[in-house]
C-alpha cells in the first residue's frame, strides 16, 4: 500500500541554522500539507499546497517558513533561521482530494 | 483558542466493550469532521469521517455520530480490541483544506 514518507526521521540543528524537511507524498495525490506537534501539545496546521502554490497557511507559518515541490515528487518544508520553539514533530500529509489526508511518520526536529 | 475540544485526556476500556470518545467544537462553520488514530512515533492515521449533512457514519467497528445542534461528535468502537490502544484525535475542517485538530484522547484497551 502506498504511503507518505519523510526524511530524516530526526534532525538536530543549532539555533539560527536553516533546515529542510523532506516528504515524498503518495504519487497520484494533488493536495499536500505540513503540520507540527510540539511535545505534549496538539497537532497544528502549518500550510496546504495545491496546484504548485500555497492555498492556505496558519499564523505559525511566517516568513521563516517556505514550502516547495521542486521535482514533482518531493515536498519540502524549509525553516530559514530556526528558533528553539521550532522544536517539534513535523508531519507531512497528502491527499487525492481535499477530503482526505494521509500522514507521514513525521520528522522530529530538535533545535539546540 | 480551542475550536475543537476533547475533554477526556485518557480513557480505559475492557477488551470487548464499547469505547466512546467524545469531541466538542465551537465553530458552526465546520463542514467536515474526521477522526485520526496515532501510535507513538508514527503519524496520525485516518479512521473515519462525517460530513455535516449527516448524523452517523459507520465503518466496521467504528461509528461516528454527529449532533450539530449540540456541536458534539463521538466515535464509538465496538468491540474494543487491545490494538485499538492509541491516541485518538478529533479534527474539523474550516475550509476546503485546513484541518484543526483537538488535543487527543489516549485510549487504553485492557485485555
Amino acid at each position: 500500500e502506498p504511503e507518505v514518507t519523510q526524511t530524516p526521521s530526526h534532525q538536530v540543528t543549532q539555533m539560527g541554522q536553516e533546515v529542510i524537511l523532506r516528504c515524498v507524498p503518495i504519487s497520484n495525490h494533488l493536495y499536500f500539507y505540513w503540520y507540527r506537534q510540539i511535545l505534549g501539545q496538539k497537532v497544528e496546521f502549518l500550510v496546504s499546497f495545491y496546484n504548485n502554490e500555497i492555498s492556505e497557511k496558519s499564523e505559525i507559518f511566517d516568513d521563516q517558513f517556505s514550502v516547495e515541490r521542486p521535482d514533482g515528487s518531493n515536498f519540502t518544508l524549509k525553516i530559514r533561521s530556526t528558533k528553539l520553539e521550532d522544536s517539534a514533530m513535523y508531519f507531512c500529509a497528502s491527499g487525492h482530494s481535499y477530503n482526505e489526508q494521509f500522514f507521514g511518520p513525521g520528522t522530529r526536529l530538535t533545535v539546540l | 483558542d480551542q475550536q475543537v475540544k476533547q475533554n477526556s485526556p485518557s480513557l480505559s476500556v475492557q477488551e470487548g466493550r464499547i469505547s466512546i470518545l467524545n469531541c466538542d467544537y465551537t465553530n458552526s462553520m465546520f463542514d467536515y469532521f474526521l477522526w485520526y488514530k496515532k501510535y507513538p512515533a508514527e503519524g496520525p492515521t485516518f479512521l473515519i469521517s462525517i460530513s455535516s449533512i449527516k448524523d452517523k457514519n459507520e465503518d466496521g467497528r467504528f461509528t461516528v455520530f454527529l449532533n450539530k445542534s449540540a456541536k458534539h461528535l463521538s466515535l464509538h468502537i465496538v468491540p474494543s480490541q487491545p490494538g485499538d490502544s492509541a491516541v485518538y484525535f478529533c479534527a474539523a475542517r474550516t475550509s476546503y483544506d485546513k484541518v484543526i485538530f483537538g488535543p487527543g484522547t489516549s485510549l487504553s484497551v485492557i485485555p
